[in-house]
């Protein structure tokens, strides 16, 4: 079974400072992929970022990196000079290896609250 | 419109009622689902399509029935529901390999 682990259900960063949201999970998947997700207040899940498991760069989208650490199965994300707006909710999410159909399932962490200070 | 719509986005309904929430997206994805997000609880999938057909049932109770008449258009149809049963009900689309794009949600609340 699939397994994803978010340590910190809040953290208070200052406007403009970086910030580092942990997540760890389990899989005996070969082939699976990360992904995280940001829910603001009005309920809408906004995918930020990927990662397969097979990439060997960490990923990059603007602001957001993706700290893969495959032995520690640890898919970190770093939110650099945060901003006012990047107060929400962060899930950090899996899917494992494709279904016999095709469709994905996604397995969800518990999630962050991100709250950043003026 | 783009993206994945949802409506109602809010929904008080009795215990006795029988009303349906829909969901549409005009991403040309092959897959939807269907997630309950209660509060202090991981997002919990209930049902998966692909290609209109029904490959996962998350041990969902019966009052939950899905709908999927086009690759489009996803319905959950609710029935007799309980007060557990509130909550964040949110449908998304997607490609395989890929991000999920998920719709603004509907927050249901039963009396």
């Amino acid at each position: 079974a699939q397994k994803i682990t978010q340590t910190q259900p809040g953290m208070f960063v200052q406007e403009k400072e970086a910030v580092t949201l942990d997540c760890t999970y389990d899989t005996s998947d070969q082939s699976y992929g990360l992904f995280w997700y940001k829910q603001p207040s009005s309920g809408e899940m906004i995918f930020l970022i990927y990662q397969g498991s097979y990439d060997e760069q960490n990923a990059t989208e603007g602001r957001y990196s993706l700290n893969f650490q495959k032995a520690r199965k640890s898919a970190n994300l770093v939110i650099s000079a945060s901003q006012l707006g990047d107060s929400a909710m962060y899930f950090c999410a899996m899917r494992g290896r494709l279904g016999v159909q095709g469709a994905q399932k996604l397995v969800f962490g518990q999630g962050t609250r991100l709250t950043i200070n003026p | 419109e783009t993206g994945v719509t949802q409506t109602p986005r809010h929904l008080v309904m009795g215990m006795t009622n029988k009303k349906s929430l829909k969901c549409e997206q005009h991403l040309g994805h092959n897959a939807m689902y269907w997630y309950k997000q209660s509060a202090k609880k991981p997002l919990e999938l209930m049902f998966v399509y692909n290609f209109k057909e029904q490959t996962e049932n998350n041990s969902v109770p019966s009052r939950f029935s899905p709908e999927c008449p086009n690759s489009s258009h996803l319905f959950l149809h609710l029935h007799t529901l309980q007060p557990e049963d509130s909550a964040l009900y949110l449908c998304a689309s997607g490609e395989q390999g890929r991000e999920q794009f998920f719709g603004p949600g509907t927050r249901l609340t039963v009396l």
